[in-house]
């Protein structure tokens, strides 16, 4: 079946400029989670939705930085007035119900803040 | 708050030689582990994870892990390594009685030299 998709693939912005980045998890998963990913880094933890409800968002830096999903499937994570330091790979996972069910990752969004 | 470590940022090996990458965390209550690979050019794909039971997990394709509660460690072994397990290795947590959100090691890059 179908993994977990991000669109796009790369995307390269200039500083100031408003990004999206969407994600269509595996169909069915109510649960999806957002990670960051800096070169040399593993991946941190963004926001985590249940459903449509973002039920944590601790680990989003600062409220340049939003998500959404408002169906329950696909998710769209925007970054207002992006910097050089939001450069990063944002990915993107699924799973059955969240807790400790096995995450689906997707292939990322490579964001290039110039 | 939790944390992983992960103790080697790099493991050069010769194929068919033995390989451990070791992994530490540190957590107040208790966790769930896993091993997450990142093969050259994919996403990340989970390897193994401990929810309870025995504390030796393996996975399809001859790595192991075990986790020591006293230790608070969760290394990943395999007995005799092949070109093909040239990937990245991250460890991750996450708390029993959370959201699922994983908290990652800094990534383990193993190479395989023939």
């Amino acid at each position: 079946g179908a993994g977990v998709s991000q669109t796009p693939s790369n995307k390269v912005t200039e500083k100031g400029k408003y990004v999206e980045l969407r994600c269509d998890p595996i169909s069915g998963h109510t649960a999806l989670y957002w990670y960051r990913q800096s070169l040399g880094q593993g991946p941190e933890f963004l926001i985590y939705f249940q459903g449509t409800g973002a039920a944590d968002d601790s680990g989003l830096p600062n409220d340049r930085f939003f998500a959404v999903r408002p169906e329950g499937s696909v998710s769209t994570l925007k970054i207002q007035r992006t910097e050089r330091g939001d450069s990063a790979v944002y990915l993107c996972a699924s799973s059955r119900r969240g807790g400790s069910d096995t995450q689906y990752f997707g292939p990322g969004t490579r964001l290039t803040v110039l | 708050a939790q944390s992983v470590t992960q103790l080697d940022s790099q493991v050069p090996v010769f194929e068919e030689a033995p390989v451990e990458l070791r992994c530490n965390y540190s957590s107040s209550v208790s966790v769930y582990l896993f091993w997450y690979v990142q093969y050259p050019n994919q996403g990340l794909q989970l390897l193994l994870k401990y929810l309870s039971g025995s504390t030796l997990v393996e996975s399809i394709n001859g790595f192991e892990a075990e986790f020591n509660k006293s230790q608070t460690s969760f290394h990943l072994r395999k007995p005799s390594v092949h070109i093909s397990d040239t990937a990245e290795y991250f460890c991750a947590v996450t708390l029993r009685s959370n959201t699922g959100k994983l908290i990652f090691g800094q990534g383990t890059t193993l190479q395989v030299k023939p």
